[in-house]
Protein backbone atom coordinates (compact mmCIF):
# COMPACT_ATOMS: atom_id res chain seq x y z
CA UNK A 1 0.00 0.00 0.00
CA UNK A 2 1.12 3.71 -0.85
CA UNK A 3 1.07 5.66 2.59
CA UNK A 4 0.47 9.63 2.25
CA UNK A 5 2.51 11.51 5.32
CA UNK A 6 1.42 15.51 5.43
CA UNK A 7 3.19 18.00 6.91
CA UNK A 8 2.46 19.77 9.20
CA UNK A 9 -0.52 18.34 10.92
CA UNK A 10 -1.38 21.66 12.60
CA UNK A 11 -0.80 24.56 11.02
CA UNK A 12 -1.77 28.40 12.61
CA UNK A 13 -1.89 30.99 10.58
CA UNK A 14 -3.54 34.31 10.46
CA UNK A 15 -5.78 35.93 7.42
CA UNK A 16 -4.53 36.91 4.71
CA UNK A 17 -1.26 34.77 5.39
CA UNK A 18 0.11 32.34 2.42
CA UNK A 19 0.21 28.58 3.74
CA UNK A 20 1.53 25.39 2.23
CA UNK A 21 0.65 22.06 3.14
CA UNK A 22 3.21 18.78 2.38
CA UNK A 23 2.15 15.56 1.49
CA UNK A 24 4.79 13.12 0.49
CA UNK A 25 4.10 9.82 -0.81
CA UNK A 26 5.92 6.59 0.08
CA UNK A 27 6.33 5.46 -3.84
CA UNK A 28 5.97 7.27 -6.69
CA UNK A 29 2.46 8.32 -7.58
CA UNK A 30 2.47 9.93 -11.48
CA UNK A 31 0.96 13.48 -10.25
CA UNK A 32 -2.23 10.90 -9.33
CA UNK A 33 -2.63 13.36 -6.00
CA UNK A 34 -5.96 15.04 -5.09
CA UNK A 35 -6.79 17.44 -2.11
CA UNK A 36 -9.61 17.40 0.05
CA UNK A 37 -11.26 20.24 2.29
CA UNK A 38 -13.32 19.18 5.55
CA UNK A 39 -15.38 21.97 7.77
CA UNK A 40 -15.76 21.24 11.20
CA UNK A 41 -19.05 20.01 10.42
CA UNK A 42 -17.85 17.50 8.61
CA UNK A 43 -18.56 18.99 4.93
CA UNK A 44 -16.01 17.69 2.49
CA UNK A 45 -15.16 18.27 -0.41
CA UNK A 46 -12.31 18.36 -3.46
CA UNK A 47 -10.20 21.07 -4.30
CA UNK A 48 -7.51 20.16 -6.77
CA UNK A 49 -7.32 16.63 -8.78
CA UNK A 50 -4.39 15.47 -10.73
CA UNK A 51 -2.04 17.28 -8.43
CA UNK A 52 -2.89 20.74 -10.44
CA UNK A 53 -6.14 20.76 -11.02
CA UNK A 54 -8.75 23.44 -9.77
CA UNK A 55 -11.57 21.52 -9.04
CA UNK A 56 -14.35 23.58 -10.53
CA UNK A 57 -16.22 26.35 -7.93
CA UNK A 58 -12.83 26.41 -5.89
CA UNK A 59 -11.66 29.97 -5.41
CA UNK A 60 -8.10 30.46 -7.67
CA UNK A 61 -6.38 31.48 -4.12
CA UNK A 62 -5.78 27.58 -3.76
CA UNK A 63 -3.30 25.85 -6.35
CA UNK A 64 -1.71 22.36 -6.10
CA UNK A 65 1.84 21.35 -7.05
CA UNK A 66 4.58 18.57 -7.27
CA UNK A 67 5.88 15.52 -8.70
CA UNK A 68 7.01 12.37 -8.06
CA UNK A 69 6.39 11.65 -4.49
CA UNK A 70 6.05 15.09 -3.07
CA UNK A 71 3.19 17.47 -3.75
CA UNK A 72 1.92 20.55 -1.82
CA UNK A 73 -0.98 22.31 -1.30
CA UNK A 74 -0.94 25.89 -1.49
CA UNK A 75 -3.43 29.15 -0.56
CA UNK A 76 -2.21 32.20 -1.71
CA UNK A 77 -4.16 34.49 1.07
CA UNK A 78 -5.90 33.10 3.86
CA UNK A 79 -10.11 33.92 3.76
CA UNK A 80 -12.05 32.95 6.98
CA UNK A 81 -13.84 30.02 5.52
CA UNK A 82 -10.44 28.28 4.71
CA UNK A 83 -9.71 27.48 8.12
CA UNK A 84 -10.40 23.74 8.19
CA UNK A 85 -8.86 20.12 7.56
CA UNK A 86 -7.04 19.41 4.63
CA UNK A 87 -6.66 15.74 2.98
CA UNK A 88 -3.95 14.68 0.51
CA UNK A 89 -5.31 11.42 -1.19
CA UNK A 90 -3.05 9.20 -4.01
CA UNK A 91 -4.74 7.34 -6.81
CA UNK A 92 -1.89 5.91 -8.01
CA UNK A 93 -3.13 2.71 -7.10
CA UNK A 94 -5.36 0.57 -5.11
CA UNK A 95 -6.05 0.90 -2.28
CA UNK A 96 -6.81 4.47 -2.42
CA UNK A 97 -5.09 6.14 0.61
CA UNK A 98 -5.42 9.29 2.21
CA UNK A 99 -2.53 11.27 4.50
CA UNK A 100 -3.21 11.78 7.52
CA UNK A 101 -4.48 15.59 7.57
CA UNK A 102 -3.55 19.06 8.41
CA UNK A 103 -5.49 21.33 10.35
CA UNK A 104 -5.33 24.83 9.58
CA UNK A 105 -6.10 26.74 12.65
CA UNK A 106 -6.47 30.81 13.17
CA UNK A 107 -3.84 31.68 15.22
CA UNK B 1 -27.55 20.01 -7.92
CA UNK B 2 -25.51 16.78 -7.23
CA UNK B 3 -26.85 15.46 -3.80
CA UNK B 4 -26.08 12.59 -1.73
CA UNK B 5 -28.08 11.46 1.22
CA UNK B 6 -26.82 9.22 3.26
CA UNK B 7 -28.90 6.61 5.71
CA UNK B 8 -29.14 3.63 7.76
CA UNK B 9 -26.65 4.24 10.32
CA UNK B 10 -26.78 3.74 13.89
CA UNK B 11 -25.91 1.44 16.74
CA UNK B 12 -24.71 -2.62 16.21
CA UNK B 13 -23.40 -4.76 18.33
CA UNK B 14 -20.00 -6.19 17.39
CA UNK B 15 -20.07 -9.10 14.70
CA UNK B 16 -23.29 -8.10 13.52
CA UNK B 17 -24.66 -6.67 10.46
CA UNK B 18 -26.02 -2.91 9.44
CA UNK B 19 -26.95 -2.00 5.59
CA UNK B 20 -26.33 1.76 4.57
CA UNK B 21 -27.65 3.31 2.33
CA UNK B 22 -27.13 6.48 -0.09
CA UNK B 23 -29.74 8.25 -2.14
CA UNK B 24 -28.36 10.25 -5.36
CA UNK B 25 -30.12 13.19 -7.25
CA UNK B 26 -29.14 15.71 -9.89
CA UNK B 27 -26.94 13.61 -11.89
CA UNK B 28 -27.52 10.56 -13.96
CA UNK B 29 -26.40 8.40 -11.68
CA UNK B 30 -26.18 5.17 -14.21
CA UNK B 31 -22.90 6.86 -15.35
CA UNK B 32 -20.96 7.14 -12.62
CA UNK B 33 -18.74 4.63 -10.15
CA UNK B 34 -19.45 5.35 -6.77
CA UNK B 35 -18.01 4.65 -3.46
CA UNK B 36 -18.07 4.83 0.16
CA UNK B 37 -15.43 6.81 2.50
CA UNK B 38 -15.40 6.61 5.91
CA UNK B 39 -13.78 8.19 9.23
CA UNK B 40 -13.37 6.92 12.07
CA UNK B 41 -13.65 9.34 15.59
CA UNK B 42 -11.14 12.42 15.55
CA UNK B 43 -9.30 10.01 12.59
CA UNK B 44 -8.63 10.67 9.24
CA UNK B 45 -10.66 9.28 6.07
CA UNK B 46 -10.07 5.59 4.68
CA UNK B 47 -11.39 4.86 1.48
CA UNK B 48 -14.02 1.87 2.11
CA UNK B 49 -15.05 0.20 -1.56
CA UNK B 50 -15.97 1.63 -5.34
CA UNK B 51 -18.33 0.32 -7.48
CA UNK B 52 -18.31 0.52 -11.20
CA UNK B 53 -21.45 1.83 -13.44
CA UNK B 54 -22.59 -1.43 -13.91
CA UNK B 55 -21.70 -2.99 -10.59
CA UNK B 56 -19.86 -5.71 -12.36
CA UNK B 57 -16.74 -4.72 -10.52
CA UNK B 58 -16.21 -3.34 -7.10
CA UNK B 59 -12.90 -2.50 -5.28
CA UNK B 60 -12.18 -3.21 -1.63
CA UNK B 61 -9.15 -2.49 1.07
CA UNK B 62 -8.04 -5.56 2.82
CA UNK B 63 -9.33 -3.85 6.03
CA UNK B 64 -13.20 -4.59 5.04
CA UNK B 65 -12.48 -7.25 1.84
CA UNK B 66 -14.73 -10.32 2.59
CA UNK B 67 -17.06 -8.52 5.27
CA UNK B 68 -18.49 -5.36 3.30
CA UNK B 69 -20.15 -5.62 0.29
CA UNK B 70 -20.99 -2.09 -1.95
CA UNK B 71 -23.74 -2.43 -4.64
CA UNK B 72 -26.04 -0.21 -6.31
CA UNK B 73 -29.66 0.03 -7.77
CA UNK B 74 -29.43 2.49 -10.94
CA UNK B 75 -33.25 2.24 -11.12
CA UNK B 76 -33.58 3.83 -8.06
CA UNK B 77 -30.03 6.24 -7.97
CA UNK B 78 -28.99 4.36 -4.90
CA UNK B 79 -26.07 2.99 -3.70
CA UNK B 80 -24.87 0.63 -0.51
CA UNK B 81 -22.73 -0.80 1.52
CA UNK B 82 -23.68 -4.53 3.32
CA UNK B 83 -21.45 -4.49 6.51
CA UNK B 84 -21.40 -8.03 7.83
CA UNK B 85 -19.33 -9.00 10.88
CA UNK B 86 -18.70 -5.97 11.96
CA UNK B 87 -15.98 -5.22 14.56
CA UNK B 88 -14.85 -2.03 17.06
CA UNK B 89 -12.82 -0.59 14.48
CA UNK B 90 -15.50 -0.02 11.75
CA UNK B 91 -17.08 2.77 14.51
CA UNK B 92 -16.69 5.87 12.06
CA UNK B 93 -18.60 7.85 9.84
CA UNK B 94 -19.72 6.71 6.77
CA UNK B 95 -19.75 9.12 3.59
CA UNK B 96 -20.98 8.14 -0.05
CA UNK B 97 -18.96 9.99 -2.80
CA UNK B 98 -19.40 10.31 -6.78
CA UNK B 99 -16.12 8.57 -7.93
CA UNK B 100 -14.84 10.27 -11.28
CA UNK B 101 -13.14 6.79 -12.19
CA UNK B 102 -14.24 5.63 -15.70
CA UNK B 103 -15.44 9.26 -16.28
CA UNK B 104 -12.07 10.57 -16.66
CA UNK B 105 -7.92 9.41 -16.18
CA UNK B 106 -7.64 12.03 -13.19
CA UNK B 107 -9.52 9.92 -10.42
CA UNK B 108 -11.06 11.19 -7.29
CA UNK B 109 -14.02 11.97 -5.21
CA UNK B 110 -16.12 15.03 -6.82
CA UNK B 111 -18.57 15.02 -4.55
CA UNK B 112 -19.83 13.83 -0.92
CA UNK B 113 -22.85 12.96 1.07
CA UNK B 114 -23.17 14.75 4.85
CA UNK B 115 -21.58 11.50 6.14
CA UNK B 116 -23.99 8.84 8.25
CA UNK B 117 -22.59 7.44 12.00
CA UNK B 118 -21.86 4.04 12.90
CA UNK B 119 -21.07 2.83 16.24
CA UNK B 120 -20.49 -0.92 16.30
CA UNK B 121 -20.39 -1.37 20.72
CA UNK B 122 -21.97 -4.11 22.88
Amino acid sequence: DIQMTQSPSSLPASLGERVTISCRASQGISNNLNWYQQKPDGTIKPLIYYTSNLQSGVPSRFSGSGSGTDYSLTISSLEPEDFAMYYCQQDASFPRTFGGGTKLELK
Amino acid sequence: EVQLVESGGGLVQPGRSLKLSCAASGFTFSNYYMAWVRQAPKKGLEWVATISTSGSRTYYPDSVKGRFTISRDNAKSSLYLQMNSLKSEDTATYYCARDTMGITTAYYFDYWGQGVMVTVSS
